[in-house]
């Protein structure tokens, strides 16, 4: 089956950094990915929809300078937490589409923000 | 706005019981309808998903799901449960992309944690 894969699983960085997560679809293309966020013991919130080439569209209320995604390549899509709170701490996970529009998700990276 | 109500937010059930987990979602057309389940360190797996056709849904693992339109739910079934079932299940519900065109995110419900008893 399709294998979306997400690097690093685990983050910790200072506040006022910005950190990188990188989503991979590692056995087909994605045109489109999308990004979520979960909070502990709560639902996936779409934050933004990523096409490759093209800009992404954010969920309203998701500040689009602060979650930077770019969908470079048919198998990678990024997104960086620029200058990164406590309250950006949270389980980010990314899903790629595949055949028949079905989406793939990522195993998730917490993001850990001191 | 689409929305997707899970009203149980744990559910415990012993082993070898029969499962239901409720999903009931609110939009305007008849949506793209999913079950997934999400396990400590693992991504979410699709268990099954309904987008038309027979509404009595046929999933992995031994799970079923049962579309009824007049009560806008998607309610996820399992006759006999196992210990390895205990995770956090989610319903989650898209636009139909075949009226709308293009593909959306999905809309998530808030999950359901499943404990198994032995």
């Amino acid at each position: 089956g399709a294998v979306v894969s997400q690097h690093p699983s685990r983050v910790i960085c200072k506040s006022g950094t910005s950190v990188k997560i990188e989503c991979r679809s590692l056995d087909f293309q994605a045109t489109t990915m999308f990004w979520y966020r979960q909070f502990p013991k709560q639902s996936l919130m779409l934050m933004a929809t990523s096409n490759e080439g093209s800009k992404a569209t954010y969920e309203q209320g998701v500040e689009k300078d602060k979650f930077l995604i770019n969908h470079a390549s048919l198998t990678l899509s990024t997104l960086t937490v620029t200058s990164a709170h406590p309250e950006d701490s949270s389980f980010y996970i990314c899903s790629a589409l595949g055949d028949l529009n079905e989406q793939f998700f990522g195993p998730g990276t917490r993001l850990t923000v001191l | 706005a689409q929305s997707v109500t899970q009203p149980d937010i744990h559910i415990t059930v012993s082993e070898g019981a029969s499962l239901e987990l409720r999903c009931n979602y609110s939009y305007g057309a008849t949506p793209y309808l999913f079950w997934y389940v999400q396990s400590p360190g693992q991504g979410l797996q699709l268990l099954l998903k309904y987008f038309s056709g027979d509404t009595l849904v046929q999933g992995i693992k031994g799970f079923e799901a049962e579309f009824k339109r007049s009560q806008s739910s998607f309610n996820l079934r399992k006759p006999s449960v196992h210990w390895s079932d205990a995770a956090e299940y989610f319903c989650a519900v898209a636009p139909n992309l075949y009226s709308g065109g293009g593909a959306d995110g999905l809309t998530f419900g808030k999950g359901t944690h499943l404990i198994i008893q032995p």
